[in-house]
């Protein structure tokens, strides 16, 4: 598959609990994005990553949110203390270089937090 | 304030008909790049089309066509005879140079299409 993956697709967890989302970008590509997608809205930016650092996260809503990108391929979205406002479907998405190009996205993964 | 507009939420439409998805945006940036997106019920969204901003020609792929204007700062996205497999949310994007020098996306709040057969 050469297309951009994530996983787990879904992942239910309680109010509080920690919960990691992975993403495995398309091979190549050194720009990676983490949108997440409330119903009904359009993706909302919360941080990209330019090879292994993070060259804008202006996007995270506050520090219960971290995300790295250690070898500059896999990147995990880490969110503490989750509240049920954190529930959406988290999407990431690569592209070859940087934000001008088209971005390629997966499939999101859907967190609930009960 | 909104920077990329989709005004239209939701439209419904018969089979064969044509539909025009309207996009308006905002930058103070002369360098900036436009994109369509289209999320189907599968979810994942697929790319369309992009677009620079020096570059006004419209273009056309096979049904699909895009109107680019930047005197209304408008991009707007238009199909032809619409089948039923159109059927899902198209969102605009549009892609400037934020505050920290680096390229971010912006996306609209999406139209839902309906084709209706």
């Amino acid at each position: 598959g050469a297309g951009v993956s994530q996983t787990p697709s879904n992942k239910v967890t309680e109010k509080g609990k920690y919960v990691e989302l992975r993403c495995d970008p398309i091979s190549g590509h050194t720009a990676l994005y983490w949108y997440r997608q409330s119903l009904g809205q359009g993706p909302e930016f919360l941080i990209y990553f330019q090879g292994t650092g993070a060259a804008d996260d202006s996007g995270l809503p506050n520090d219960r949110f971290f995300a790295v990108r250690p070898e500059g391929s896999v990147s995990t979205l880490k969110i503490q203390r989750t509240e049920r406002g954190d529930s959406a479907v988290y999407l990431c998405a690569s592209s070859l270089t940087r934000g001008s190009n088209e971005q390629f996205f997966g499939p999101g993964t859907r967190l609930t937090v009960l | 304030a909104q920077k990329v507009t989709q005004a239209q939420t939701e439209i419904s439409v018969v089979e064969k008909e044509d539909v025009t998805l309207d996009c308006v945006y905002e930058t103070r940036d002369t360098t900036y790049y436009l994109f369509w997106y289209k999320q189907p019920p599968s979810g994942e969204l697929v790319f369309l089309i992009r677009r620079n901003s020096f570059d006004e020609q419209n273009e056309i792929s096979g049904r699909y066509s895009w109107n680019f204007q930047k005197s209304t700062s408008s991009f707007n996205f238009t199909i032809t005879a619409s089948q039923v497999v159109d059927s899902a949310v198209y969102f605009c994007a549009l892609s400037e140079r934020g505050a920290s020098g680096t390229y971010k996306y912006i996306f609209g709040t999406g139209t839902r299409l309906k084709v209706l057969a």
